[in-house]
Formats: structure tokens, sequence, C-alpha cells
């Protein structure tokens, strides 16, 4: 079975400070996939930033980054240079093995980040 | 713009009816996953149809139940609706590959 861990429910940023929200899994497969979603009051789920559990590199998109350890099975987001327009609901996300098809997301609880003037 | 739209947008029911959700996927992707997400929650999976065969399954009762058609639409059919039921719908369609794109939502209200 798969697990996400979200343990910051919530988060206070100011404006153009870099924020790190944290994620924790667990999974026994040996391969898999970790996304973050952005999703703000309007419900849309938006795509952020994806890390392969393969990749070497850290996975990076522009102001997003992913701090990925896979030892600790840790997958922490980062956002640099905070925008008020980053206020949302942010969510950590795995993939397991996608053979056959299979492309089930598990979801951790969300941190709902605010963005301070 | 992901590419794909849900219908309807809000939906309200009384309790004990029927539902049904709509969604259509970009063309090409086989895969199309249906989740359930409670207020303040995080998405649960509730099933995935492949190539118009259910391939996956969440914690969900039988009441839960979907189709997956030849043209990329799909189905998510609720029966015997309950309150707990109330939550935002999001449908999410793939192609073999890693990028998922989900579609706006459906928000269902049981009264």
């Amino acid at each position: 079975a798969q697990k996400i861990t979200q343990t910051q429910p919530g988060m206070f940023v100011q404006e153009k400070e870099a924020v790190t929200l944290d994620c924790t899994y667990d999974t026994s497969d040996p391969s898999y996939g970790l996304f973050w979603y952005k999703q703000p009051s309007s419900g849309e789920m938006i795509f952020l930033i994806y890390q392969g559990s393969y990749d070497q590199q850290n996975a990076t998109e522009g102001r997003y980054s992913l701090n990925f350890q896979k030892a600790r099975k840790s997958a922490n987001l980062v956002i640099s240079a905070s925008q008020l327009g980053d206020s949302a609901m942010y969510f950590c996300a795995m993939r397991g093995d996608i053979t056959g098809g299979g492309n089930k997301l598990t979801f951790g609880t969300g941190t709902q980040l605010k963005v301070e003037l | 713009e992901t590419g794909v739209t849900q219908s309807p947008t809000h939906l309200i029911k009384t309790r004990g009816q029927q539902v049904t959700l709509r969604c259509s996927s970009q063309s090409g992707h086989n895969t199309v996953s249906w989740y359930q997400q409670a207020l303040g929650q995080g998405p649960q999976f509730i099933f995935q149809y492949y190539r118009e065969e259910e391939n996956g399954r969440g914690n969900f009762p039988p009441r839960f139940s979907g189709l997956q058609f030849p043209n990329y639409s799909s189905e998510l059919n609720v029966n015997a609706l309950e309150l707990d039921d109330s939550a935002l719908y999001l449908c999410v369609s793939s192609q073999e590959g890693y990028t998922q794109y989900f579609g706006p939502g459906t928000r269902l209200t049981v009264l």
C-alpha cells in the first residue's frame, strides 16, 4: 500500500520569500513517481512538478523545485520568490508502477499556503 | 487548459437518488480515473478504466460504477446517494505515460 503524509495543515509566507512544503511517502514499489499539485479555491487541480524514483537530479520547473531525498522517503516542494497568487492548497501525490495501465494516484491531506504582503 | 471537460459543474441531489457524472477526455487518452474529494481532504481514488475495462478500484462500494466509451468519454454513476457522497468529483485522463490531465470537477451536494 502507498501512503503520503503532509504534516503541515497550513503555512504562511511573506511575499518574495521562499517556502518549503513537506511531503513524506511510503511504498513498496521499486518504481514510482511523485507529483505536486496546486488547487486554488476554484477546485481545479494544477500540475506543478514531477519526480521519478530513478531520476538522478531533483526536478525543477520555474519557481518550483522538488527536494527529493530517496533514503528518507521525502519529496518536499520548494517555492521560491512567493507571490500572492501562490495562495492555495498544495497536494503531494504518488503513483506506483504504471505497467498494465495502472495510473492510480495516492494523495496526501494537503497544505494550505497563504502568501502575505 | 487540460482538454478534459466535466459536466455538470454543480449538482444538487437528495438522499437515495441516483446521479451520473460525465467526463470527456483528450483524443487518444485510453486511461480515465475518477476521484472523490471531500471538503478539506485530498482526492481519493474511486476507480480507473483502461481501454473500456475497469482495471483498478479504490475502497468504494459497488453503488459507485463507471463506464468508458470508445469516443474517450466516460461516466461515473452513483446509486442510492448518501449525505457523505457530497464532494468534488474529479476526472483524470492520460495516455500511457506520466502526464495526467485533470478535469475541472463536478461539485455534488446531497441533501
